[in-house]
């Protein structure tokens, strides 16, 4: 069965870097777009980050665009984000997520990684 | 990138309908059909209960329904059951590769 486990979180003081991973399984991994996706604590979702299944095409959230950046490694079928100069709205637990093959839309979720901001 | 408009809350006694609404903009939801609906029950990771509008992932029970007109989709959960309390989102594609939620719906099953 899919499978999306999200590891690298913790507190992070502001200004500091942190690289999310996502180990996956059960999936063709190189052939589907991933997504990475946010909610505060207490708050709703937010769309943070997508890369194509191979990797050409990249785009971000407005609130994380020039910090953020979004990879993978197909040969590893992992998943990553790297986060850089890192605020306190940043606080959340960050979930990766699988887009439905040839759609637009997410199917499956990890169980999240939470990344807390503060000094 | 602002996010779709829900009501923060609904409430139905078991057995009953409910609709949860989520109101976007001709740049969002009037403007591609792909509008994903997801469930969350607390600590939990979201789940797919509705993909391109209206479809239903294998599983899904079918009282759970969505539809779309003009820049406002829809989730009817019909034949209200415990379990159904919970926290949904919309979802929507915003063109150039961007994508918008909803601020979620609490459902409260009385």
């Amino acid at each position: 069965q899919v499978q999306l486990v999200e590891s690298g979180g913790g507190v992070v003081q502001p200004g500091r870097s942190l690289r999310l991973s996502c180990a996956t399984s059960g999936f063709t991994f190189s052939s589907y777009g991933m997504h990475w996706v946010r909610q505060a604590p207490g708050k709703g979702l937010e769309w943070v980050a997508v890369i194509w299944y191979d990797g050409s095409i990249k785009s971000y959230a407005d609130s994380v665009k020039g910090r953020f950046t979004i990879s993978r490694d197909n040969s590893k079928n992992t998943l990553y984000l790297q986060m850089n100069s890192l605020r306190a709205e940043d606080t959340a637990v960050y979930y990766c997520a699988r887009e439905i093959y040839g759609d637009y839309e997410i199917d499956y979720w990890g169980q999240g990684t939470l990344v807390t901001v503060s000094s | 990138q602002s996010a779709l408009t829900q009501p923060r809350s609904v409430s139905g006694s078991p057995g009953q309908s409910v609709t949860i609404s989520c109101t976007g903009t001709s740049s969002d939801i009037d403007g591609y059909n792909y509008v994903s609906w997801y469930q969350q029950h607390p600590g939990k990771a979201p789940k797919l209960i509705i993909f391109d509008v209206s479809q239903r992932p294998s599983g899904v029970p079918d009282r759970f329904s969505g539809s779309k007109s003009a820049n406002t989709a829809s989730l009817t959960i019909s034949g209200l059951q415990a379990d159904d309390e919970a926290a949904y989102y919309c979802c929507s594609y915003a063109g150039s590769y961007t994508w918008v939620f909803g601020g979620g719906t609490k459902l409260t099953v009385l």
